[in-house]
């Protein structure tokens, strides 16, 4: 199987900081990646797919970008609603992975 | 708007089976493959299945593979989960969710999830 690698675990930060999340595939996986943000007691939700296409009604502070084994999620100016956790997720071949989450808080 | 909701979830002991059930609304539902996301409590995601819109893909995580069978009905819009010999690792909330395409693409839309507690 695939290994995602998140870094960091954990993250803090304040509003309007410029946060950036890494993650790390322990083979190529083309650009078949996507990013997730996860609200407690919530279900994740798309933020980023194929690596760097923003999903639709996603704000435009949210990109992505990497291809091969390095990737990163980029908040250009943190908002008090994106404390959450952040999960990438491999989908370049069964078993699809996740990485173990980035925490995201406030600082 | 899509909505996906789970069902089944409850208080099961080690050793006993469970089915969950997902009811797919807002889209067309055999025109996308399906999965089956888990997440312990305090922990992170975990793909652990997934079936194409036909029936003729259909995967597993290792961790799950030959204890459960992922299934479809495109008549009743639904998706299921047998799971037979659970374990206390089994427990978490498992969420049900929407591919973008009919073939393994990427999860677009999540169900609220539905918790599975396995104890004695």
């Amino acid at each position: 199987d695939i290994q995602m690698t998140q870094s960091p675990s954990t993250l803090s930060a304040s509003v309007g900081d410029r946060v950036t999340i890494t993650c790390r595939a322990s083979q190529s996986i083309s650009t078949w990646l996507a990013w997730y943000q996860q609200k407690p007691g919530k279900a994740p939700t798309l933020l980023i797919y194929r690596a760097s296409s923003l999903q639709k009604g996603v704000p435009s502070r949210f990109s992505g970008s990497g291809s091969g084994t390095e990737f990163t999620l980029t908040i250009s100016s943190l908002q008090p609603d994106d404390f959450a956790t952040y999960y990438c997720q491999q989908y370049s071949q069964y078993s699809w992975t996740f990485g173990q989450g980035t925490k995201m808080e406030i600082k | 708007e899509v909505q996906l909701v789970e069902s089944g979830g409850a208080l099961v002991q080690p050793g006993r089976s469970l089915r969950l059930s997902c009811v797919g609304s807002g889209f067309a539902f055999d025109d996308h493959a399906m999965h089956w996301v888990r997440q312990a409590p305090g922990k992170g995601l975990e793909w652990i299945s997934g079936i194409n819109w036909n029936d003729e893909d259909i995967d597993y995580a290792d961790s799950v593979k030959g204890r459960f069978t992922i299934s479809r009905d495109n008549a009743k819009n639904s998706l299921y989960l047998q799971m037979n010999g659970l374990t206390a690792d089994d427990t978490a909330v498992y969420y049900c969710a929407k591919d973008i395409a009919s073939a393994p693409g990427y999860i677009d839309s999540w169900g609220q999830g539905t918790l599975v507690t396995v104890s004695s």
